[in-house]
């Protein structure tokens, strides 16, 4: 069974950094691209960042690039999400998400954490 | 970056309907477009890849179809399970977006 288990989340102040952390189970991580998605709450679904499956590509909005960066360790079946100069407009559920192909839907979720930014 | 507009924004139907749920690309996106559900307090699930393909484990009164700007989910017969969300993505450039969403509810 495919399982993907985010943690990392929490409350944290304006101009901080947290990282965020995708366990996968149940497929050959290896094999997948992965990305990010986040849902402000009550909100629709915003696409954060794609990693490419050796992780030597990566893919980002201009909302977060050059304060986020995805990566992963394939040997430990782990998803990363680093993010720096956190703004109150990142308070959203991050979500990862199993990505088949580079255009492709994607096909697994996992249940998301919280990441609230505020003083 | 290519918006998604989708409509109508909520929708209001009786069990056993069938209903239509639009999403509109401001490009041309050929079929690299997705339908994804969500229930309240859930995690998004996929039901549609490119365009019109069925994803195993989705019943099948969920179709679609659509290519290049015009696109629409189609639910035929809706049950109460179907009170959802539901959202098109298009991972044809970069950066991927998703559309706004339809909101299904019951009469």
């Amino acid at each position: 069974e495919v399982q993907l288990v985010e943690s990392g989340g929490g409350l944290v102040q304006p101009g901080r950094s947290l990282k965020l952390s995708c366990a996968a189970s149940g497929f050959t991580f290896s094999n997948y691209y992965m990305a990010w998605v986040r849902q402000a709450p009550k909100k629709g679904l915003e696409w954060v960042a794609t990693i490419s499956t050796s992780g030597s590509r990566t893919y980002y909005p201009d909302s977060v690039k050059g304060r986020f960066t995805i990566s992963r360790d394939n040997a430990k079946s782990s998803l990363y999400l680093q993010m720096n100069s956190l703004k109150s407009e990142d308070t959203a559920t991050y979500y990862c998400a199993r990505h088949p192909t580079l255009y492709g839907g994607y096909d697994y979720w996992g249940q998301g954490v919280m990441v609230t930014v505020s003083s | 970056d290519i918006v998604l507009t989708q409509s109508p924004t909520t929708l209001s139907v009786t069990p056993g309907e069938t209903v239509s749920l639009s999403c509109r690309a401001s490009h041309s996106i050929g079929t690299n477009l997705h339908w994804y559900q969500q229930k309240t307090n859930e995690s998004p699930r996929l039901l549609i890849k490119y365009a019109s393909q069925s994803i195993s484990g989705i019943p099948s009164r969920f179709s679609a179809s659509g290519s290049g700007t015009d696109f629409t989910l189609n639910i035929n017969n809706v049950e109460f399970d179907d009170v959802s969300s539901y959202f098109c993505q298009q991972t044809q450039s970069w950066p991927n977006t998703f559309g706004a969403g339809t909101k299904l509810e019951l009469k």
